[in-house]
């Protein structure tokens, strides 16, 4: 149980386009979801909580404007990255923590995203 | 500020014990992740500690010191596929987890 699927697994866009990247609950209900970004060799990063129904919250330095949020049901949350550049390229990873977790608060995270921007 | 220490990097043998310690400062403390991520995947979970001690899950324990802000990650039997990178992660006063670069281990025959 707890499977956090992502789509696309990689995509490559030429800048200036916009991109969507799609995090799915399986197999629960998640209220919120979370939005990373990692470049290599280097940590992750918060970028957003995603909460259903109402608007993310954003991290310190993050563009909303730039990465847009939705999370529209309680299975699905997107970042649309609009006006791609060469140095939004990264791995953006999605988690979610499934209501009830025996672990409290555990986020179970979704295979990634590996965008390219050329 | 918040902070998390680990090594970089750490060899070890195959077959053999290894040690990935952590020390943290946050903002408050509502427990402690450990993640292992293996390269171009995202992170998987390993353990949580919330109480002072050691959790053991099979080949793998995690100790947790509250009052030192220091925990460590223990895996034994080490195999060639525990090589990936191990993320400490504590979870502040608003369930935020902290992330560090975290430890990249290297397992060798």
């Amino acid at each position: 149980g707890a499977v956090v699927s992502q789509h696309p697994s990689w995509v490559i866009c030429k800048s200036g386009t916009s991109v969507k990247i799609e995090c799915r609950s399986l197999d629960f209900q998640a209220t919120t979801m979370f939005w990373y970004r990692q470049f290599p060799k280097q940590s992750l990063m918060l970028m957003a909580t995603s909460n259903e129904g109402s608007k993310a919250t954003y991290e310190q330095g993050v563009e909303k404007d730039k990465f847009l949020i939705n999370h529209a049901s309680l299975t699905l949350s997107t970042l649309t990255v609009t006006s791609a550049h060469p140095e939004d390229s990264s791995f953006y990873i999605c988690s979610a923590t499934p209501p009830g977790a025996s672990e409290n608060y555990e986020q179970y995270f979704g295979p990634g995203t590996r965008l390219t921007v050329t | 500020g918040q902070n998390i220490d680990q090594p970089t990097e750490m060899t070890a043998t195959e077959g053999a014990i290894v040690q990935i310690n952590c020390t943290y400062q946050t903002s408050g403390f509502n427990g402690l992740f450990w993640y292992q991520q293996h390269a171009g995947e995202a992170p998987t979970f390993l353990s949580y500690n919330v109480l002072d001690g050691l959790e053991e899950k099979g080949r793998f324990s995690s100790f947790l010191s509250r009052s030192k802000g220091y925990s460590y990650l223990l895996l034994k039997e080490l195999q060639m596929k525990d090589s990936a990178s191990y993320l400490c992660a504590p979870m502040d006063s608003n369930y935020q987890l902290i992330w560090g670069a975290g430890t990249k281990l290297i397992i060798k025959p």
